[in-house]
């Protein structure tokens, strides 16, 4: 069975501040993906990264980085100078390649980010 | 491009009611997922349709069934329902070529169903 555990419920800070959402995962899967997802009021999921489980190399896009670690399952991200725009909740995944797992998403429980002005 | 579009946004319906709502997805995406995602939880997947077949099925009851049409675009349908039904279904399309999700799934804004 697959889990994500997104330990931070909430979190606020102030605008300009870094902040890093946590993410730990568990599989049976050899080969799997990992995704961030932002949930704007809205509703709508908006897709941020996939990485997949042979890549542990960590990426940077604009503000946003992540940091990949296969000996720990985690999969954090890291806004650099949070803007009010961020507020949001946030959304680890995980999908696997094989079996029942496959092509489906296994969320965590979400992080709701508040960046006050 | 339109992306993924569902219908209607909200909805009310009464307990034992049943209920279809309706996903079309990204153009050039051939697989449907839905997921229910209840107040302040994260989404669950509910099933998945490539080819007009089931192809996975989360742990969901048989009161909940779906369809996939040729022009790809999909149905949810729920049976019988209850107040534990009320939630927000989401409709996630992808592109699965030769059997392997290369590509991110793109999400709709969601039916916000409210079973009274």
């Amino acid at each position: 069975a697959q889990k994500v555990t997104q330990a931070q419920t909430e979190i606020s800070v102030v605008e300009k501040e870094d902040v890093t959402l946590d993410c730990v995962y568990e599989t049976r899967d050899t080969t799997y993906y990992l995704f961030w997802y932002k949930q704007p009021p809205s509703g709508e999921l908006v897709f941020l990264i996939r990485r997949n489980s042979f890549d542990e190399q960590n990426e940077i896009s604009g503000r946003y980085s992540w940091n990949f670690q296969k000996s720990t399952s985690s999969f954090n991200f890291t806004i650099t100078a949070s803007q009010v725009v961020d507020s949001a909740v946030y959304f680890c995944a995980l999908s696997g390649l094989g079996g029942t797992s496959y092509g489906k998403l296994t969320f965590g429980q979400g992080t709701i980010l508040t960046v006050h002005p | 491009d339109a992306g993924v579009t569902q219908s209607p946004t909200h909805l009310i319906k009464t307990r034992g009611q049943q209920v279809t709502l309706r996903c079309s997805p990204k153009s050039g995406h051939d697989t449907v997922s839905w997921y229910q995602q209840a107040l302040g939880q994260g989404p669950q997947f509910i099933f998945q349709y490539y080819e007009e077949e089931e192809r996975q099925r989360g742990n969901f009851p048989d009161r909940f069934s779906g369809h996939q049409f040729p022009n790809y675009s999909s149905e949810l349908n729920v049976n019988a329902l209850l107040l534990g039904d009320s939630a927000l279904y989401l409709c996630a399309s992808s592109f699965l070529p030769g059997g392997y999700m290369n590509t991110e799934a793109f999400f709709g804004q969601g039916t916000r169903l409210t079973v009274v």
